[in-house]
């Protein structure tokens, strides 16, 4: 069965301190990893799809990259507007294209 | 704004009722995913739908159905609801129906059960 484990499930930075969000999991086979910003009460927001180890991509403050067992999201230099939660997913080849969800990492910035 | 459209957005009903959840797909979109979000078990996948055929089920429950229309719409039907209904339900779509690909999640429906 498909795993997603976030860590830690909580960060609390103070602004301009940069991070690291980890994404571990196990598939079999994986086709694609994606990444998830969700504010509260709201619908997941897109950010990333990671598709083979070795892969990197970037969006303002926002870094994602992929090895063959965890991904991680670096955040540098994070604003107040970066608090949220983070989800990580991965969907598995085959026939089901599914998502297998992390339970989020909910970061918060101090200003 | 992610496109996909969702009603209601919240939703209080009685133990033992039955609701409809509505979901509209970002415009071109084939494929409508469902998605149970509550705090203790994160996001579960329910159901996908493609042009209006079932692909895949999830951890479903048998009180809980769905369906995709001719105009690509769905609708989630949960009945003989439980307090352990009350969740968050996403509905998500993608343009396609398994390759790689982005699914784009609505603001979901906030279900309360009493």
């Amino acid at each position: 069965e498909d795993q997603v484990t976030q860590s830690p499930e909580a960060l609390r930075l103070q602004e301009g301190e940069s991070s690291s969000l980890n994404c571990s999991y196990t598939v079999s086979g994986l086709r694609g990893l994606f990444w998830y910003r969700q504010d509260p009460g709201k619908g997941p927001e897109f950010l990333f799809t990671l598709y083979s180890a070795g892969e990197e991509k970037e969006k303002e403050r926002l870094k994602a990259t992929l090895t063959k067992k965890e991904s991680f999201l670096h955040i540098t230099a994070p604003k107040p507007e970066d608090s949220a939660t983070y989800l990580c997913a991965v969907q598995a080849s085959g026939a089901n294209s599914k998502l297998t969800f992390g339970k989020g990492i909910t970061l918060s910035v101090r200003p | 704004d992610s496109g996909v459209t969702q009603t209601p957005k919240h939703l209080i009903t009685a133990t033992g009722q039955r609701v409809t959840l509505r979901c509209s797909p970002r415009s071109g979109d084939l494929s409508v995913y469902w998605y149970q979000q509550s705090l203790d078990q994160g996001l579960q996948f329910l159901i996908h739908y493609y042009n209006g055929e079932e692909r895949a089920k999830g951890n479903i429950l048998e009180r809980f159905s769905a369906q995709q229309f001719p105009d690509l719409h769905s609708e989630l039907n949960l009945s003989s609801l439980e307090l352990g209904d009350s969740a968050l339900y996403f509905c998500a779509s993608s343009a396609a129906g398994g390759l790689i690909e982005t699914q784009y999640f609505g603001p979901g429906t906030r279900l309360l059960v009493l």
